[in-house]
C-alpha cells in the first residue's frame, strides 16, 4: 500500500494560490491519487482525483508528473473558507483494500 | 437530496453497555465504510463492505463489528465498548470500488465512560 507523505501544516493569505504537494515513491501502476478536504467536525468531501499529468475541476487542480511518485493540489486564489484539512490517498480504483487516509495538511487562510 | 445519514449524532455511554449506529445512504452505492476519527492520529478505516454480505476488516477493526444486510445499511455495533473506543466516527459509501468518489455521513461522536 502507498504511504503519502504531505506537510503538516501550512499558512497562506486570502487571494493567493495554495499548492500542496503529496509525496508517494511507491505509488503501484494501477493506483490513482485522489484529494479530500475535511473541515472541523463534518466528514471528509472529495476535491479532486486523477491518475497522471493533470486534471482540473471548479475548485482545484491536480498535477502529477510522470514519474507519479509525487502530485500537487493547486487550490487558486483561497478564501478563508478554505481553511481545513487536505488529505492525499493513493490507491487503486480496483480491489478490496482498505482505505488509508494520513495524517494530511491542516491549511490556515489568514485575512 | 443524495446523502449518507447516521445515528446518533452524539452518544454518551459506559463500558460494556452494547449500542449499534446506523448509517444509511440513499444513492445506490455498493461500497460503504466505517472510519473514527482520533487526534493526531487522522482518519482510520474500521470496516468496509462491497456489497450486500460482504464485509471485510480495515485498519482498526478489533471491538467492532458491522453488517450488511441491505444495500443502503451498514449499522456499526460495539458489543462491549471501552473507553479507548471514545472517538468521532464516520460512516461513507461510493458508487461500486473503494478508490471512487467517497460521500460521508456528518459524523457520530462517541463517549464510552
Amino acid at each position: 500500500l502507498a504511504k503519502t507523505t504531505q506537510p503538516i501544516s501550512m499558512d497562506s493569505y486570502e487571494g493567493q494560490e495554495v499548492n500542496i504537494t503529496c509525496s508517494h515513491n511507491n505509488i503501484a501502476t494501477n493506483d490513482y491519487i485522489t484529494w479530500y478536504q475535511q473541515f472541523p467536525s463534518q466528514g471528509p468531501r472529495f476535491i479532486i482525483q486523477g491518475y497522471k499529468t493533470k486534471v482540473t475541476n471548479e475548485v482545484a487542480s491536480l498535477f502529477i508528473p510522470a514519474d507519479r511518485k509525487s502530485s500537487t493540489l493547486s487550490l487558486p486564489r483561497v478564501s478563508l473558507s478554505d481553511t481545513a484539512v487536505y488529505y492525499c490517498l493513493v490507491g487503486a480504483y480496483t480491489g478490496r483494500r482498505a482505505l488509508t487516509f494520513g495524517s494530511g495538511t491542516r491549511l490556515q487562510v489568514q485575512p | 437530496e443524495a446523502q449518507v445519514t447516521q445515528n446518533p449524532r452524539y452518544l454518551i455511554t459506559v463500558t460494556g453497555k452494547k449500542l449499534t449506529v446506523t448509517c444509511s445512504q440513499n444513492m445506490n452505492h455498493e461500497y460503504m465504510s466505517w472510519y473514527r476519527q482520533d487526534p493526531g492520529l487522522g482518519l482510520r478505516q474500521i470496516y468496509y463492505s462491497m456489497n450486500v454480505e460482504v464485509t471485510d476488516k480495515g485498519d482498526v477493526p478489533e471491538g467492532y463489528k458491522v453488517s450488511r444486510k441491505e444495500k443502503r445499511n451498514f449499522p456499526l455495533i460495539l458489543e462491549s465498548p471501552s473507553p479507548n473506543q471514545t472517538s468521532l466516527y464516520f460512516c461513507a459509501s461510493s458508487l461500486e470500488i473503494s478508490y471512487n468518489e467517497q460521500f460521508f455521513g456528518p459524523g457520530t461522536r462517541l463517549t464510552v465512560l
